[in-house]
């Protein structure tokens, strides 16, 4: 299957700094990217679309202005939760789709502590 | 009514034996499925896709499609240990490309 990384993939931060997350396709070309949250011993949480060279999609009840999502290429995504608080603390989990299949191939995840 | 349901579990099977696993959808229209393997603390891999009634084998992982009572199930024989995960259901639908999720199953494989 294709592969997909992100980095970090722990990070611990203070309340009210921003922290960003990176979701690379390694070994193919992605044009929409996913990011999802989840929490302890919940079920993924679609945050937003995100759409290469165009302005991400996000779901019902998602800041955009507190989860900004970048698509500037075809192989690199970024997530930056701006001032962070405890609340978002989470699991989170890119994904992408190789374009050849319907099939979504996951990244290892973030794991983000606010302190 | 959920968009993608599975039992909680935790689904217990002892070593050797096969697990069967059940996931119902909602949306008629939906085209694509596929089952993911999460174990705790990681995030998930795709085990298997389906996208036409009937079964699809992969190893010792079959997945079985029926849209009419519209349930995708997944068996998975001669359970070992490292087996034990919870395990997503995924239902795409018919308009847009996102991927809904069941809130999966946890699977208990004994020794």
């Amino acid at each position: 299957g294709a592969v997909v990384s992100q980095h970090p993939s722990r990070v611990i931060c203070k309340s009210g700094t921003s922290v960003k997350i990176e979701c690379r396709s390694l070994d193919f070309q992605a044009t929409t990217m996913f990011w999802y949250r989840q929490f302890p011993k919940k079920s993924l949480m679609l945050m937003a679309t995100s759409n290469e060279g165009s302005k991400a999609t996000y779901e019902q009840g998602v800041e955009k202005d507190k989860f900004l999502i970048n698509h500037a290429s075809l192989t690199l995504s970024t997530l930056t939760v701006t001032s962070a608080h405890p609340e978002d603390s989470s699991f989170y989990i890119c994904s992408a789709g190789s374009g050849t299949s319907y099939e979504q191939y996951f990244g290892p995840g973030t794991r983000l502590t606010v302190t | 009514q959920k968009e993608v349901e599975q039992n909680s579990g935790p689904l217990s099977v002892p070593e050797g034996a096969i697990a069967s696993l059940n996931c119902t959808y909602s949306d008629r229209v939906s085209q694509s499925f596929f089952w993911y393997r999460q174990y705790s603390g990681k995030s998930p891999e795709l085990i298997m896709s389906i996208y036409s009634n009937g079964d699809k084998e992969d190893g010792r992982f079959t997945a079985q499609l029926n849209k009419a009572s519209q349930y995708v199930s997944l068996l998975i024989r001669d359970s070992q240990p490292s087996d034990s995960a919870t395990y997503l259901c995924a239902v795409l639908k018919a308009a847009g490309n996102k991927l809904t999720f069941g809130g999966g199953t946890r699977v208990l494989v004994k020794p």
